[in-house]
């Protein structure tokens, strides 16, 4: 069964401070990744795919399959990335529309 | 463009009563679904519609839940005979074609149920 695992439910950092969300993640095969983000009162909305490797606000997040991990990191912590952060996966294919979350990472950055 | 639109934002339901949800759309999107994010939850799938179908309902409970995205108007989310356990938030997601990797979702705001 897949599954992803945020093992943080909150992450505080001081503002200038690096920062990492962990995302591990378990699929038989080899999933599409995912991080959403939903700032306070907005909408859940897409950060970043691994698949087109880019950097969003800052963020990157590198696939390692040994580890089965897809991280988020962001070198230096801005106030407005206070938010929560979610993990996901999707099948390839033709199921890629299913999406299995993570229970999410409320990152609190601290002026 | 104004998203996805989901109604109503809040819904307070007695036991047994029925629970109505609502969920436009993007323009030019096709494709629906909905999620449930139980309270300490990760969001969970439950099924995605194309207009007058029923593509995959493999995460709906089995019985009580229904879903349907007619012609015309918004895709509708029925709980019947709620029970305290139903009480959640419900994203709807759209997108232009079945293959969400390429795009991504565009969310709705969201439905919070609360069954009391």
């Amino acid at each position: 069964a897949q599954r992803v695992t945020q093992p943080e439910k909150l992450l505080s950092v001081f503002k200038g401070a690096p920062v990492e969300l962990k995302c591990n993640y378990s699929y038989s095969g080899s999933p599409e990744l995912f991080w959403y983000v939903q700032y306070s009162r907005q909408r859940l909305q897409l950060l970043l795919r691994h698949i087109s490797r880019e950097s969003i606000k800052g963020f990157t997040a590198d696939l390692n399959k040994g580890e089965t991990s897809f991280h988020l990191k962001k070198p230096f912590a801005q106030e407005e990335d206070s938010a929560m952060y979610y993990c996901a996966l999707s099948p390839p294919g033709a199921g890629s529309y299913q999406l299995t979350f993570g229970k999410g990472t409320k990152l609190s950055v601290i002026p | 463009n104004a998203g996805v639109m989901q109604n109503p934002r809040h819904l307070v339901r007695r036991r047994g009563q029925e629970a109505r949800l609502r969920c436009s759309p993007m323009k030019g999107h096709s494709h629906v679904y909905w999620y449930r994010q139980l309270p300490e939850e990760g969001l969970k799938f439950m099924v995605y519609l194309q207009k007058e179908n029923i593509i995959d309902e493999s995460g709906m409970p089995k019985e009580r839940f229904s879903a349907e995205f007619p012609k015309e108007g918004p895709s509708i989310l029925r709980i019947q005979q709620v029970v305290r356990g139903d009480s959640a938030a419900y994203f709807c997601a759209s997108s232009p074609r079945y293959q969400q990797g390429d795009y991504g979702y565009t969310f709705g705001s969201g439905t919070r149920l609360t069954v009391v």
